[in-house]
């Protein structure tokens, strides 16, 4: 079975400033899909980036990137330039590829992150 | 627009009582999911359907059962055999097969009285 731990249940950053969120997850395959879902108070859960096992480069969607680090089995999440609106809960998650997998996510606990004015 | 709906946005239950909660999805999607969110515990799966009139048991199954009579709808039903079911329930859908991008719906949060 596989695990995903988020070990920071809470970040505080300023507006405009850089913040990093840690994921590791532990697995035995070796394709596999990673997954950053938001979560803000609205409670919506919006995926914000993706990133397969089998790709070297790190994905990047605007503001938001990834530090995918196969070998350590760790997937961090950087939030640039952050925005008031990116006050939300970030959660890790995981899936393993091909048809076994059903599609199923394991998701981290969560990190809770705050952007102050 | 498509989407992923869910009803009630709240829903109070008393102990003892069966409660359905809907899920509905014009997305098209063959695989559906419910996910049941507990304070500090992220999303818990309870359980999952591929394709219509087929379901299997997630990892939090126990006191839960549901139904997959038509392609936009996965209703969940909490029953009386669920010891703690106060908590935020989340359904989500996906295509079959890549990289299975998962949407999900606004959820309903469930009260024992």
């Amino acid at each position: 079975a596989q695990t995903v731990t988020q070990s920071q249940p809470e970040m505080s950053v300023q507006e405009a400033e850089t913040v990093t969120l840690s994921c590791t997850y532990d697995t035995s395959e070796n394709n596999y899909y990673l997954f950053w879902y938001k979560q803000p108070p609205s409670r919506q859960m919006i995926l914000v980036i993706r990133q397969e096992a089998y790709k070297q480069q790190n994905a990047t969607e605007n503001r938001f990137s990834v530090n995918f680090q196969k070998a350590a089995k760790s997937f961090s999440l950087k939030i640039s330039d952050s925005q008031l609106g990116d006050t939300a809960m970030y959660f890790c998650a995981f899936m393993k590829h091909g048809p076994d997998s059903w599609g199923k996510l394991q998701f981290g606990a969560g990190t809770q992150v705050v952007v102050t004015p | 627009d498509g989407g992923i709906t869910q009803s009630p946005k709240y829903l109070f239950r008393k102990e003892g009582q069966n409660v359905t909660l809907s899920c509905e999805q014009n997305l098209n999607h063959d695989a559906m999911y419910w996910y049941r969110q507990d304070p500090g515990q992220g999303l818990r799966l309870i359980y999952y359907s591929q394709i219509v009139n087929d379901f299997q048991k997630g990892d939090i199954a126990e006191g839960y059962s549901v139904s997959r009579e038509k392609k936009e709808s996965f209703p969940l039903t909490v029953t009386s055999a669920q010891k703690n079911p106060t908590a935020f329930y989340l359904c989500a859908s996906s295509t079959r097969g890549g990289s299975n991008e998962q949407f999900f719906g606004p959820g309903t949060r469930l009260t024992v009285l």
